[in-house]
């Protein structure tokens, strides 16, 4: 039973182009997400989070936006470069007292094409 | 800060044989977590430490896994006997606050056994 799912396994986008990348959950008890990017041969990079409090949170070139009621997540690349190039891992916790781990997607990869 | 360091890169084992990896938190960070990334389950959390003690082990798969920490700046995960269907890359991630700054992974250990 998956609790976070990224159900495009992969996604091609020009450069200078926008790309979307969703994530949706299942579990009402998450209150802080994050989206990771990771490179072959590397492990998973932290990349920028969002709050339940929140709806959007910007960080340059990256902007995830978050709907509570549809509990579902996207992560914005604009404009799309070639080192965007990348696997996707959306991530979810519980603020519950004691609670430690993240839950993560399948991953989406992302390719940038010149 | 040279981050998180696992060791091996990788291991290349024939089945039945006794795996042992191992994993040099950050220093100052507090939780530990190893993940196994395999491309049908994606990432999923085998265990985490806190403080050095042994929080959640649900995610291990079974008996044959095991996970130690015997003092903060070091952790190994071991497998005995191994089997061809444990190949998979092993991340270990360490944290200061799961919630505000997420994770720091280690470049993984890819396990192979034949």
């Amino acid at each position: 039973d998956q609790q976070v799912k990224q159900n495009s396994p992969s996604l091609s986008v020009q450069e200078g182009r926008i790309s979307i990348l969703n994530c949706d959950y299942t579990n009402s008890m998450f209150d802080y997400f994050l989206w990771y990017k990771k490179y072959p041969a590397e492990g998973p990079t932290f990349l920028i989070s969002i709050s339940s409090i929140k709806d959007k949170n910007e960080d340059g070139r990256f902007t995830v936006f978050l709907n509570k009621s549809a509990k579902h997540l996207s992560l914005h690349i604009v404009p799309s470069q070639p080192g965007d190039s990348a696997v996707y891992f959306c991530a979810a916790v519980s603020s519950g007292a004691g609670s430690y781990q993240l839950t993560f997607g399948k991953g989406t990869k992302l390719s940038v094409i010149p | 800060d040279a981050g998180v360091i696992q060791s091996p890169r990788h291991e290349v084992t024939e089945m039945g044989q006794e795996v042992t990896l191992r994993c040099k938190p950050i220093s100052g960070h507090n939780s530990l977590f190893w993940y196994r990334q395999t491309m049908m389950r994606g990432l999923e959390l085998l265990i985490y430490f806190n403080n050095n003690v042994p929080i959640d082990d649900s995610g291990m798969p079974e008996d044959r896994f095991s996970a130690k920490m015997p003092n903060a700046s070091f952790s190994t995960l071991k497998i005995q006997p191994s089997e061809p269907r444990d190949s998979a890359v092993y991340f270990c991630a360490s944290s200061v606050d799961r919630r505000l700054y997420g994770y720091t992974f280690g470049s993984g250990t890819r396990l192979t056994v034949v």
